[in-house]
C-alpha cells in the first residue's frame, strides 16, 4: 500500500477555504485516495475518495494532481465544527474480496479559528 | 439510517471482569470492523468480519473475542484485560464491495483498573 505524508497541523480562519495536502508519490495505478476526519472524541467520518478525476460532494472537494502523486482536500468554507484530525489514506479499491483494512497515518490536525 | 451505534459509551472494568461491547448497524452492510484507538494515536484495526465470518484478526490477544451473531450486530467480548488495554474501541461497517468507505460508531471508552 502506498505511504502518505501529511503536515502534522494546520490553521484556517473560519469562513475561509481549508486546503489540506497529502503526498502519495508511490501510489499505484489501481489505488484510490480516501479522506477521513475525526472530530475530538468521536469516531472517524468518511469524507470523500477519488482515483484520478477531481471529486466533489456535499462535504468537500478532492483535487488529485495529474501524476497522482499528491492530492488536496478542500473544505470550501471552514467552520469551527470542521476542527478535527484529517486522514489521507491510499488503498486499492477491489471488489467483494477486498479486506477493508484501513491503515490510518498520523493525519493533519486542522484548527479552524474564529 | 446511516448510523452505527455502540454500547456502552463508557466502561470501567477490573482485570478479572468479563464484559462485552456491542455494535449495531441497519444499513445493510455485510462487513463490520473493530478498531482500537489509544490517546493521541490513530485508530488501529483489530478484526474484520465479512458476511458474518471473521476474515481478519490482526494478531489480537485472545482476551479479546469478537462475535458477529448476525449481519447487523457485532460484539467484542472482553476477559482478563490489562490496564494497557484501556482505549477507545471503535466499530465500523461498510458494504463488502466498498470496504474502504466505512461508517464508524462513536466508540466505547474503556478503562481497565
Amino acid at each position: 500500500d502506498a505511504k502518505t505524508t501529511q503536515p502534522p497541523s494546520m490553521d484556517c480562519a473560519e469562513g475561509r477555504a481549508a486546503n489540506l495536502p497529502c503526498n502519495h508519490s508511490t501510489i499505484s495505478g489501481n489505488e484510490y485516495v480516501y479522506w477521513y476526519r475525526q472530530i475530538h472524541s468521536q469516531g472517524p467520518q468518511y469524507i470523500i475518495h477519488g482515483l484520478k478525476n477531481n471529486e466533489t460532494n456535499e462535504m468537500a472537494s478532492l483535487i488529485i494532481t495529474e501524476d497522482r502523486k499528491s492530492s488536496t482536500l478542500i473544505l470550501p468554507h471552514a467552520t469551527l465544527r470542521d476542527t478535527a484530525v484529517y486522514y489521507c489514506i491510499v488503498r486499492a479499491r477491489h471488489g467483494s474480496g477486498n479486506t477493508g483494512k484501513l491503515i490510518f497515518g498520523q493525519g493533519t490536525t486542522l484548527q479552524v479559528k474564529p | 439510517d446511516t448510523e452505527v451505534t455502540q454500547t456502552p459509551k463508557h466502561l470501567v472494568m477490573g482485570m478479572t471482569n468479563k464484559k462485552s461491547l456491542k455494535c449495531e448497524q441497519h444499513m445493510g452492510h455485510r462487513a463490520m470492523y473493530w478498531y482500537k484507538q489509544k490517546a493521541k494515536k490513530p485508530p488501529e484495526l483489530m478484526f474484520v468480519y465479512s458476511y458474518e465470518k471473521l476474515s481478519i484478526n490482526e494478531s489480537v490477544p485472545s482476551r479479546f473475542s469478537p462475535e458477529c451473531p448476525n449481519s447487523s450486530l457485532l460484539n467484542l467480548h472482553l476477559h482478563a484485560l490489562q490496564p494497557e488495554d484501556s482505549a477507545l474501541y471503535l466499530c465500523a461497517s461498510s458494504h463488502a464491495g466498498t470496504a474502504y468507505e466505512q461508517y464508524f460508531g462513536p466508540g466505547t471508552r474503556l478503562t481497565v483498573t
